[in-house]
Formats: C-alpha cells, structure tokens, sequence
C-alpha cells in the first residue's frame, strides 16, 4: 500500500496570505489529522476528520480549518498567515482513530515571510 | 485539557547502555499511551504503545511501564545501538475522543559509540 502523501513538500508564503495543504490517506483508514511541528512547541494537534466530519479540533485559532472529501482525502487551510505560523505540518492516517498507529506523511514545510 | 509533560529534553548515553524517558499526564480520563520515533529529517513513526488496561508492555529491547494512579509512563531502551538516536516522542488521548494525541515536549537521544 502507498504511504501516507502530503503536497506540497515545501511552501513559501507572505505574511497575510492564505494556504491550503493536502493529504492522501492510506487506502482504507478513514481517520486523518493534522498536527503542527515546531522546534519550541513540538507536535501539536489541529484537528481530526473522519467520515467526512470533524471530530476533534485543537487549540488553534479559527484561521486553521480544513475538510475531508469522500475518498478520505483531506485539506487544512490556513488564512491570513503570521509568521509564527512557519511550521512542519504533518498529517496522519488510521483506520478509525482511538487507539490506533498513526501513519504519518512526510508533512508539509510551511515557511511565512 | 489534556497536558503531556516529558523529561529529560535530552538523554546522552553509551552505546550498550540502557535510556529511560518518563512522562507525565494530566487527563485521567487519557487511557492510550504511544511512543513515536522521530529520527533526523524523518516522520514520526509509533514503536510501541500501552493500554490502560496493563502496566506494562515489551518488545525485544523496548518497554513502556504505565502507572496510571500517579498518571505517568515510561519508555526504556536496553542495549541501546547508534541508530536508536533519535527525537522520541510520548502522548496521550483517551480513546473515546476519536484520535486527539496530546504529545509530550520531546526527548533527543544520543547514542555515543
């Protein structure tokens, strides 16, 4: 089975503008979240979706959303972009959630100028 | 919320020797605990986990102790080996939530040959 794939790889943005960042589940797992990396806050998590609906949020603010299609494919978006936003942006896949492995991608580099 | 403290930051040690990484929770309704291995550049990936059903779970030279009435666990490496260095991660959720990891701070591991 193909891994978990994250687009872009790497991402240059202003200050002020707006991103989205992709996700492709592992075939089958339904469940995929997002977590934000950074050197002085560590792994983070964003949000949950499954089955199309989110089930979990962190605590982050509204400017961070994202959305699950049918195939289980998901996107986060982040508006108006500060610059503590640069960050590794990871996303994860399971089957259900709960108590399961996390597949991670190889996430997303975001870097705000 | 949940609150996942990890110590130490780092961890240096002799190749053959054993580590141990410890962390503590706040949420006692959490009752999943994995433990993720971030090596340089690379995603996360779980090398164990433990239930809050057992005390305490072994794979060849990795172990993780669960004590859930003091609210902490502990992830020990034997016969540490040079590609055991890595940044590795705890966390926790209570599995009810779907997937919401809350992760510790991180511990950076080197082993010195």
């Amino acid at each position: 089975k193909a891994g978990v794939t994250q687009t872009p790889r790497y991402l240059i943005k202003t200050r002020g503008q707006q991103v989205t960042l992709s996700c492709s589940p592992i075939s089958g797992h339904r469940s995929v979240s997002w977590y934000q990396q950074t050197p002085g806050q560590g792994l983070q998590f964003l949000f949950e979706y499954f089955s199309e609906t989110q089930r979990n949020k962190g605590n982050f603010p509204g400017r961070f959303s994202g959305r699950q299609f049918s195939n289980s494919r998901s996107e986060m978006n982040v508006s108006t972009l500060e610059l503590g936003d640069s960050a590794l942006y990871l996303c994860a896949s399971s089957p259900y959630g709960g108590d399961e492995k996390l597949f991670f991608g190889s996430g997303t580099q975001l870097s705000v100028l | 919320g949940e609150n996942v403290e990890q110590h130490p930051s780092t961890l240096s040690v002799q190749e053959g020797d054993s580590a141990v990484i410890k962390c503590t929770y706040s949420d006692s309704a959490s009752n999943y605990f994995p433990w993720y291995k971030q090596e340089l550049g690379k995603r996360p990936q779980l090398i164990i986990d433990i239930r809050s059903n057992v005390g305490e779970k072994k794979d060849q030279r990795i172990a993780v102790t669960l004590n859930k009435t003091a609210k902490h666990f502990s992830l020990h490496i034997t016969e540490t080996q040079p590609e055991d260095s890595a940044v590795y991660f705890c966390a926790a959720t209570p599995t009810a939530a779907g997937n919401k990891l809350t992760f510790g701070g991180g511990t950076r591991v080197l082993v010195k040959p």
